[in-house]
């Protein structure tokens, strides 16, 4: 069935950085755009960044910039969220997310990746 | 940036209808979509393209659209409806998605 799978959780250290995967099954992966969200504690969604994975070409949130990079990896039909210089307001479930077209809904979710940042 | 408002939470009594509106300028123009989402789990595709359903999804659920305003309305609720709503659009001119900032909906 098509689903998509993240990895598991991480627990990180100010200053750090974090790469979480999602792999893609059941469908053709670079039909659809792969989106990351992510939800801190007590805060709605917060969309972060979008990959095309025909083309590889990411966009990113104006305030993840820098900081945030979204690549794929064909062979395996996986997409990859790193983000760096953690900090503790980074703490919160990521969701990985596709969707038909670049303005279309997210019809299918990853399970939820949850960082926390903690000295 | 482009901002959606949505009020922050909402009660309803069962069986009674919900309405969770989503404001943001011109949003007649744009895609709106729905989401389900209960704290800790994946959010769940209820209404998208302003007022198509997916599969799986009652047909006590649905969307609307006016100018400024779209509206996710929720008849006969259950108990079982309880999570926080969010809508989401694509502002073509950043080329970024955007998230309202969700609503609570207690089923009294």
């Amino acid at each position: 069935q098509v689903q998509l799978v993240q990895s598991g959780d991480e627990v990180k250290k100010p200053g750090a950085s974090v790469k979480v995967s999602c792999t893609a099954s059941g469908y053709t992966f670079t039909s659809y755009y792969v989106h990351w969200v992510r939800q801190a504690p007590g805060q709605g969604l917060e969309w972060m960044g979008i990959i095309n994975p025909l083309f590889g070409r990411s966009t990113y949130a104006q305030r993840f910039r820098g900081r945030l990079t979204v690549t794929k990896d064909t062979s395996t039909e996986t997409v990859y969220m790193e983000l760096s210089s953690l900090r503790s307001g980074d703490t919160a479930l990521y969701y990985c997310a596709r969707s038909l077209g670049d303005s279309s809904a997210f019809d299918v979710w990853g399970q939820g990746t949850l960082v926390s940042v903690s000295s | 940036s482009y901002v959606l408002t949505q009020p922050p939470s909402m009660s309803v009594a069962p069986g009674q209808t919900a309405r969770i509106t989503c404001g943001g300028n011109n949003i007649g123009t744009k895609s709106v979509h729905w989401y389900q989402h209960n704290p800790g789990q994946a959010p769940v595709l209820v209404v998208y393209d302003d007022s198509d359903r997916p599969s799986g999804i009652p047909e006590r659920f649905s969307g609307s659209k006016s100018e400024n305003t779209a509206t996710l309305t929720i008849t006969r609720v259950e108990a079982g409806d309880e999570a926080d709503y969010y809508c989401h659009v694509r502002d073509s001119s950043s080329e970024h998605v955007v998230f309202g900032g969700g609503t609570k909906l207690t089923v009294l």
